[in-house]
């Protein structure tokens, strides 16, 4: 059965760096999405991503991060300079369908620390 | 501020059991609701997407109903199993001047004895 993967599965990073978050999405699929988790907190929504343009984005997408989708399979995630306060579990996910009705498929999470 | 909320936070049962669990949320601007089943170490399963009021989903052992005039959904679970034990999370999905804001409770997590 088709997956989403992410890589890596464990980041370290030092405060000020940059990030790239990878995601393989669905091949099938046309809406990609970010959360994340910080550690003992709910799940946040980030940004959703369609047709190579950010289609919806949460208050805490602000300009550290960004997203693409370089080639026909990666989908990425940077944070420009990381903070503390981003280290977290940080989740992509996909559906054939968008506006947030479609079933999402979820990957297994990149857990960033940042020091 | 939107808050969503689940009740309980957490539930130990006994296999066999049925058990339910249930997710608060605004009632106003109402536009979708999800359910995840998440075990430790896996990925977010997706459930079940509801967007209309009265809406019932089943998936094997799994239904849930909602309820949007009143802003909550049931999640039950009937004759549970070991393998059922997770983490149920919920999320609403707003619509407000076609600005989509999701946000997700906290979760409730099930423990199922054998």
């Amino acid at each position: 059965e088709p997956e989403v993967t992410q890589t890596p599965s464990h980041q370290v990073t030092q405060m000020g760096q940059e990030v790239i978050l990878r995601c393989v999405p669905i091949s099938n699929h046309l809406y990609f999405y970010w959360y994340r988790q910080i550690l003992g907190q709910k799940v946040e929504f980030l940004v959703s991503f369609y047709n190579n343009e950010i289609s919806e984005k949460s208050e805490i997408f602000d300009d550290q991060f960004s997203v693409e989708r370089p080639d026909g399979s990666n989908f990425t995630l940077k944070i420009r300079s990381t903070k503390l306060e981003d280290s977290a579990m940080y989740f992509c996910a996909s559906s054939v369908l968008g506006r947030f009705t479609d079933t999402q498929y979820f990957g297994p999470g990149t857990r960033l620390t940042v020091l | 501020i939107l808050n969503v909320e689940q009740s309980p936070q957490s539930l130990h049962v006994q296999e066999g059991d049925s058990t339910n669990f249930t997710c608060s949320f605004p009632s106003s601007n109402f536009y979708a609701l999800h359910w995840y089943r998440w075990e430790t170490a896996k990925s977010p399963e997706a459930l079940f997407v509801m967007t209309l009021n009265g809406d019932e989903k089943k998936k094997g052992r799994i239904s849930a109903t909602l309820n949007t005039k009143e802003g909550y959904s049931y999640l039950y679970i009937k004759g549970s199993q070991p393998e059922d034990s997770a983490t149920y999370l919920c999320a609403f999905l707003s619509d407000r001047d076609s600005s989509y804001k999701l946000i997700f409770g906290s979760g409730t997590r099930l423990l199922v004895r054998p």
